[in-house]
């Protein structure tokens, strides 16, 4: 069963703690993305991953890193550099093989940072 | 201006009837478009995408597409409640790497 999986569903942490979220694909999909989703805004790119060891920033990078060790993970870290960190975390992949590049998206993580 | 514009809504419509949803995109280098529906608390589920100008159906839904205007616009017929969802418009960025751009979304309420 093909598929993105993203752990935990739900995330809560004290401020000034680093928190990893991990993301994982089956669908033999080179690209893999990071967004953020905040109410009100559309979904924003913090990191985009390629292929394997090599990885961009997105549109809000800061406070935020990333590995792309094996083609099947992309895990987030969200360190305590990020100002706002409390959001939905959705990662998503993309085929990078067809002109189209539809990126299809996990179940989120809900972060909460008090 | 922003780069993907949708109307926030909501967008209520009766059951039944036919949805119509838009979109506008500002870079004219733009190839590929994308409609996700996102349920409340879920995450966007692709449903259609289009490259050509002109229609692209798929059951309910129609995706059109016009580049001279920069508009995409998604058409859902027969609306049901289970519809009711917020839909979001997706424009790929060109330059040769795989980077989509969302829009805000637009909340879609079918009334019963």
């Amino acid at each position: 069963d093909g598929g993105i999986t993203q752990s935990p569903k739900y995330l809560f942490r004290k401020e000034g703690q680093n928190v990893t979220l991990s993301c994982e694909q089956n669908l033999n999909h080179d690209a893999m993305y990071w967004y953020r989703q905040d109410p009100g805004q559309g979904l924003r790119l913090i990191y985009y991953s390629q292929i394997v060891n090599d990885f961009q920033k997105g549109d809000i990078a800061e406070g935020y890193s990333v590995s792309r060790e094996k083609k099947e993970s992309f895990p987030l870290t969200v360190t305590s550099a990020q100002k706002n960190p409390t959001a939905f975390y959705l990662c998503a992949s993309s085929t990078g093989t067809d002109k189209t590049y539809e990126q299809y998206f996990g179940p989120g993580t809900r972060l909460t940072v008090t | 201006q922003k780069e993907v514009e949708q109307n926030s809504g909501p967008l209520s419509v009766p059951e039944g009837a036919i949805a119509s949803l838009n979109c506008t995109y500002s870079d004219r280098g733009s190839q590929s478009f994308f409609w996700y529906r996102q349920y409340s608390g879920k995450s966007p589920e692709l449903i259609m995408f289009i490259y050509s100008n002109g229609d692209k159906e798929d059951g309910r839904f129609t995706a059109q597409l016009n580049k001279a205007s920069q508009y995409v616009s998604l058409l859902i017929r027969d609306s049901q409640p289970s519809d009711s969802a917020t839909y979001l418009c997706a424009v790929n960025s060109p330059g040769g790497y795989q980077k989509v751009t969302f829009g805000i979304g637009t909340k879609l309420q079918v009334i019963p």
